[in-house]
């Protein structure tokens, strides 16, 4: 059975950083793209970031230079580094898995069940 | 790329349910459909325009052509009551796109 398991959110102020995780299961992690995802309450769907198996990542506008992306094929872990957060980033981050090992053209067959961030003073 | 779907589509049970999302030309694109349940994570209902991932019922479809995919769901169930999303992948941009969602309520 896949399953991801997310981790690391939290309340953080505006200009501060957090680092989420995702933890994997039931299927070849080294074999497929992987994804962040974020919903705001109350809002729709947002994708935020992808890499692919190789390493190559992509970004949205709205979070690109601030947030990173990465995979640990060692621990078997997907980070997302969010820094120089605002309030508008606050949402439920949700690790999704890829349909291949690229991230183009692509579906998310698999979610988790997401980790909420809440950027606020 | 804007992918327009109407904010909420209301049906009895047993009736059918016919959730559409517009796009330019969105009929050369592959679309996904996504149901998000009150409190719980997406979940992929159809794929590829018209596929169903194992395990999801054969009363949803799909179908995509001209400027308008659809996903039907018939003889509507209480359990199906939630949020639909779909999904392309804009080329032009280089990443996906989701719609803005429908809530289903079933009446």
């Amino acid at each position: 059975e896949v399953q991801l398991l997310e981790s690391g959110g939290g309340l953080v102020q505006p200009g501060g950083s957090l680092r989420l995780s995702c933890l994997p299961s039931g299927f070849s992690f080294d074999h497929y793209g992987m994804n962040w995802v974020r919903q705001a309450p109350g809002k729709g769907l947002e994708w935020v970031s992808s890499i692919n198996v190789g390493g190559t990542t992509s970004y949205a506008d709205s979070v690109r230079g601030r947030f990173a992306i990465s995979r640990d094929k060692s621990k078997n872990l997907l980070y997302l580094q969010m820094n120089s957060l605002t309030v508008e980033d606050t949402a439920t981050y949700f690790c999704v898995k890829g349909q291949a090992g690229t991230y183009r053209a692509t579906f998310f067959d698999y979610w988790g069940q997401g980790t909420l961030v809440t950027v606020s003073s | 790329y804007v992918l327009t779907q109407p904010p909420s589509v209301s049906v009895a049970p047993g009736q059918t349910a016919r959730l559409t999302c517009g796009g330019d030309n969105v009929g050369r694109k592959s679309v996904h459909w996504y149901r998000q349940s009150p409190g719980q994570a997406p979940v992929l209902v159809v794929s590829d325009d018209s596929d169903r991932p194992a395990g999801i019922s054969e009363r949803f479809s799909g179908s995509n052509s001209g400027n308008t995919a659809t996903l039907t769901i018939s003889r509507v169930e209480a359990g199906d009551e939630a949020d639909y999303y779909c999904q392309v992948w804009n080329s032009g941009s280089d990443h996906p796109v989701f719609g803005g969602g429908t809530k289903l309520t079933v009446l």
